[in-house]
C-alpha cells in the first residue's frame, strides 16, 4: 500500500532553517507529483509548493519564494522541502501529499525563542 | 484571504443531504480541476472528490461532486455522524500560478 512517512517534530529558533522528509513507497516514487501544504493550529490548509519527482521541475507558492526549496533524492524515493528563515508564524504542521491522494502524518514544526 | 471562498460552517440532520458551495473565478475554478478533502481534527486531510466530480475509491457514492461556471459544490447525502468534519475545496489558480485552498467549512452533523 502506498506510504508517506515524515521525519520527527522540530523546535526551531527564529532565522533557522528546518527540513522535513517525507519517505514514500509502494508506488513508483517518478509517477506522482508531491506536493508540500501546511496547516497552523486552528486554521485551513495552505499550499507551499509542488515537485515533479521524475525530472525534478519545481513551483512554489509566491509568498514562500526564495526562502522554500523542495528537493528529492530518487534512490530512496524521498522527497525534502527545506524552509529557510523561520518565523514564529511558520509555526505549523507540514503535509506532504502524493497527488494529493495519500498523504503524510504531517510534522510539527514550532519556531520559538 | 483566500481567492476560493467556502461558507465557514455548514450543519445538516442524519440522513439530510448537505451542499457545500466553493466560489471562485475564471482563473482558477473556471478553468481548473476542483478537488475536495475532508479533515478531522489532528489528521490529515483526505481527498474525497478529484477532477471537479471523480470519487476516488474507497469514498463512499453519498458523496459527490459538481462544478458550474467558477464554482463547485461539494454534496453530501443520507448525511452521518461520521461526516462531521472539515472541508476544504482547491484549484489551481492560473494568475497566481499556484494551488488555492478555500478556508474551509466545518460541518455538523446535529
Amino acid at each position: 500500500q502506498v506510504q508517506l512517512v515524515q521525519s520527527g517534530a522540530e523546535v526551531k529558533k527564529p532565522g533557522a532553517s528546518v527540513r522535513v522528509s517525507c519517505k514514500t513507497s509502494g508506488y513508483s516514487f517518478t509517477s506522482d507529483d508531491i506536493n508540500w501544504v501546511r496547516q497552523a493550529s486552528g486554521q485551513g490548509l495552505e499550499w507551499m509548493g509542488w515537485m515533479n519527482p521524475d525530472s525534478g521541475d519545481t513551483g512554489y507558492a509566491q509568498k514562500f519564494q526564495g526562502r522554500f526549496t523542495i528537493t528529492r533524492d530518487t534512490s530512496t524515493s524521498t522527497a525534502y522541502m527545506e524552509l529557510r528563515g523561520l518565523k514564529s508564524d511558520d509555526t505549523a504542521v507540514y503535509y506532504c501529499t502524493k497527488a494529493w491522494d495519500s498523504w503524510g502524518q504531517g510534522t510539527q514544526v514550532t519556531v520559538s525563542s | 484571504q483566500s481567492v476560493l471562498t467556502q461558507p465557514p460552517s455548514a450543519s445538516g440532520a442524519p440522513g439530510q443531504r448537505v451542499t457545500i458551495t466553493c466560489s471562485g473565478s475564471n482563473s482558477n475554478i473556471g478553468n481548473n480541476y476542483v478537488y475536495w478533502f475532508q479533515q478531522f481534527p489532528g489528521t490529515a486531510p483526505k481527498l474525497v472528490i478529484y477532477r471537479d466530480d471523480q470519487r476516488p475509491s474507497g469514498v463512499p457514492d453519498r458523496f459527490s461532486g459538481s462544478k458550474s461556471g467558477t464554482s463547485a459544490t461539494l454534496a453530501i447525502s443520507g448525511l452521518r455522524s461520521e461526516d462531521e468534519a472539515d472541508y476544504y475545496c482547491a484549484s489551481w489558480d492560473d494568475s497566481l500560478s499556484g494551488r488555492e485552498f478555500g478556508g474551509g467549512t466545518k460541518l455538523t452533523v446535529l
